[in-house]
């Protein structure tokens, strides 16, 4: 079993839909962090976060420590929202990243 | 700050080559980072340094891999002889770490490696 797991796999979206991508670990964490690869491939770090909430703009990234368990919600989505969401938990005690699969979201027009 | 930069973009080889990466991180981040993205594996973790010191090379495949960062502000990534299964996506990232704090990372846009 995978120490992140992510949900859904894939996921398609009309857009201004309101998307939600989920996240569980299973070990104990210092900070998770949600990234966005766009299909060109670069890689964008959108949130790190260790308690409660943040947002930026559309975008909200909430954790819950206890349950073990982080969601990025996206409101209003757009087409240019489309890309791939990866979930990533730095262990206690470490400077590396675990990462999940990643979701891949397409919103279409 | 231009952010993180590698070097080759693109890079095909043929089996049997030696291949070197290359990463030029943000300029005062004090932790590196050399991840391989692969469409069976996802992003994993190759090798971290801090300092200039390499930490954590668990992930490091094999001995055909190794990677260097001789001061701050440049690191190499060598892969010798090369494999048709190294071909992936080379991703290194920066970050700046003063004791247990983390601000965050900045990737680099990686290297697509095809050994043929």
């Amino acid at each position: 079993k995978n120490e992140v797991e992510q949900s859904p796999q894939n996921l398609t979206a009309q857009e201004g839909e309101f998307i939600t991508i989920n996240c569980s670990y299973s070990v104990g964490i210092s900070a998770l962090h949600w990234l966005q690869q766009h299909p060109g491939g670069g890689i964008v770090s959108l949130f790190m976060l260790s308690s409660g909430k943040k947002k930026h703009g559309r975008l909200i990234a909430t954790i819950n420590i206890q349950e073990k368990h982080s969601s990025l919600h996206i409101t209003a989505s757009h087409p240019r929202d489309s890309a791939v969401y990866i979930c990533a938990v730095r262990a206690g005690g470490s400077e590396k990243l675990v990462f999940g699969k990643g979701t891949k979201l397409t919103v279409n027009p | 700050d231009a952010g993180v930069i590698q070097s080759p973009r693109h890079e095909v080889t043929e089996m049997g080559q030696e291949v070197t990466l290359r990463c030029k991180p943000i300029s005062g981040h004090n932790s590196l980072f050399w991840y391989r993205q692969t469409m069976m594996r996802g992003l994993e973790l190759l090798i971290y340094f801090n300092n200039n010191v390499p930490i954590d090379d668990s992930g490091m495949p094999e001995d055909r891999f190794s990677a260097k960062m001789p001061n701050a502000s440049f690191s190499t990534l060598k892969i010798q002889p090369s494999e048709p299964r190294d071909s992936a996506v080379y991703f290194c990232a920066s970050s700046l770490n003063p004791g247990q704090l983390n601000y965050g990372y900045t990737f680099g846009s990686g290297t697509r490696l095809t050994v043929v």
